[in-house]
């Protein structure tokens, strides 16, 4: 079946753009994360997203981060006024429901801010 | 503050032999470590597992060691493979649904 997609898998956009990011989930996985992974550092936890719950956007860096899950699907992750030290890869994985459970990543998007 | 360390950044392995990847942690509450697999512009894939009250988990040519005393975790390769080449993240989680990872090692097997 299918695995998680995302989309762009590049973007190089200039300093203060906005950028957003597009993750697909497995289809009946109901949990989703967004990492990010800059070079030569573990992938860092950004946001989590449970069915209808409230999201865990504890590790979203600042407040120009924001994310959103549209329908308990397809999700979006806007940088706004990017920087260059949000250059990196953005990784999206899902899960179908409970924490033990491995995490299917995506195949990342990474992003270049000029 | 990084709590998942891998030390050593790249590891070259003669095809056949033993590749052993290592992974510290500092935060004691962690009590399910994973290790993931990763190609070049491919997304981390899950390899293998253990929870903390065990101290080996075996799957093929896989295995993970944990040291809890030590706070240490190491996943052997026997034998290495070509296709065995890629980075490995080692992953760890406290009863929760964050995962901390370390920031991988590159395995290389030379034929």
């Amino acid at each position: 079946g299918a695995g998680v997609s995302q989309s762009p898998s590049n973007k190089v956009t200039e300093k203060g753009k906005d950028v957003e990011l597009r993750c697909d989930p497995i289809s009946g996985h109901t949990a989703l994360y967004w990492y990010r992974q800059s070079l030569g550092q573990g992938l860092e936890f950004l946001i989590y997203f449970q069915g209808n719950s409230a999201p865990d956007k504890s590790g979203l860096p600042s407040d120009r981060f924001s994310a959103e899950r549209t329908g308990g699907s397809v999700s979006t992750l806007t940088i706004q006024r990017t920087q260059q030290e949000d250059s990196a890869v953005y990784l999206c994985a899902s899960l179908p429901g409970t924490a033990s459970d491995t995490q299917y990543f995506g195949p990342g998007t990474r992003l270049t801010v000029l | 503050d990084q709590q998942v360390k891998q030390n050593s950044p790249s590891l070259s392995v003669q095809e056949g032999r033993i590749s052993i990847l290592n992974c510290d942690y500092t935060n004691s509450m962690f009590d399910y470590f994973l290790w993931y697999k990763k190609y070049p512009a491919e997304g981390p894939t899950f390899l293998i597992s253990i929870s903390s009250i065990k101290d080996k988990n075996e799957d093929g040519r896989f295995t993970v060691f944990l040291n809890k005393s030590a706070k240490h975790l190491s996943l052997h390769i026997v034998p290495s493979q070509p296709g065995d080449s890629a980075v490995y993240f080692c992953a760890a989680a406290a009863n929760d649904y964050k995962l901390s990872f370390g920031a991988g090692t590159t395995v290389t097997v030379r034929a």
